[in-house]
């Protein structure tokens, strides 16, 4: 079975902290993706890789980067964290570019 | 820009009861990807459909894509307490990128 783990499940951060959100996938997957999911909006892409080192935007970039150094890991970072960023964060991760994506538990993020 | 609307938002059904909920895109999608997520779990993937019209069956679940691959509809047949969840559709609108729909929140009261 596919894994795809992320490092934390609930986190709580103050204002203007610097914040990672990491996953890591076991299947040797190619795309990795971060998604936010917001009541009411359902999941919005962030960010995506295809490759190692290769990162693309998504639909909501701002505010966020992301790094993937290895092939099976892929790092969400928020720069100064603000309170708008409050929300579920999921990875996901897929063979090829049109199969099924595997999603992570979560990760509710807070920011106080 | 480019849109995936769901419907309804909510649905609250007896079991037993059939339930559908619509996903209609702005743009021609690529194809089509159907998401369940449990409350409190993660999205799970259920199907892909890919050609104009397609309909396929799991069971109880009915899955089409449209003549012009704008929308698509999922279907459950006498619904069970274990169908509750909110339902994503995903619709492929370029490389690598899917547009989740907003979800429909399936209630089945016993």
């Amino acid at each position: 079975d596919v894994k795809v783990t992320q490092s934390s499940r609930y986190l709580v951060k103050r204002t203007g902290e610097k914040v990672f959100l990491e996953c890591v996938q076991d299947m040797d997957h190619e795309n990795m993706f971060w998604y936010r999911q917001d009541p009411g909006l359902g999941l919005r892409l962030i960010y995506f890789s295809y490759d190692v080192k290769m990162k693309e935007k998504g639909d909501i970039p701002e505010g966020y980067s992301v790094s993937r150094e290895k092939k099976e890991r892929f790092s969400l970072i928020l720069e100064s964290a603000s309170t708008n960023q409050t929300s579920m964060y999921l990875c996901a991760s897929s063979l090829l570019e049109d199969t099924e994506a595997f999603f992570g538990q979560g990760t509710r993020l807070t920011v106080v | 820009g480019q849109q995936v609307m769901q419907i309804p938002q909510y649905q609250h059904v007896q079991e037993g009861e059939d339930f559908t909920t619509y996903c209609n895109s702005s743009t021609t999608l690529s194809n089509i990807q159907w998401y369940k997520q449990r409350p409190g779990g993660h999205p799970v993937f259920l199907i892909q459909l890919v050609k104009s019209g397609e309909v396929k069956k799991q069971k109880r679940l009915t899955f089409q894509f449209g003549e012009a691959k704008k929308n698509s509809s999922l279907h459950i047949t006498a619904t069970q307490t274990t169908d509750v969840g909110t339902y994503f559709c995903a619709g492929r609108t370029g490389t690598y990128k899917y547009i989740f729909g907003t979800g429909t929140r399936l209630k089945v009261l016993a």
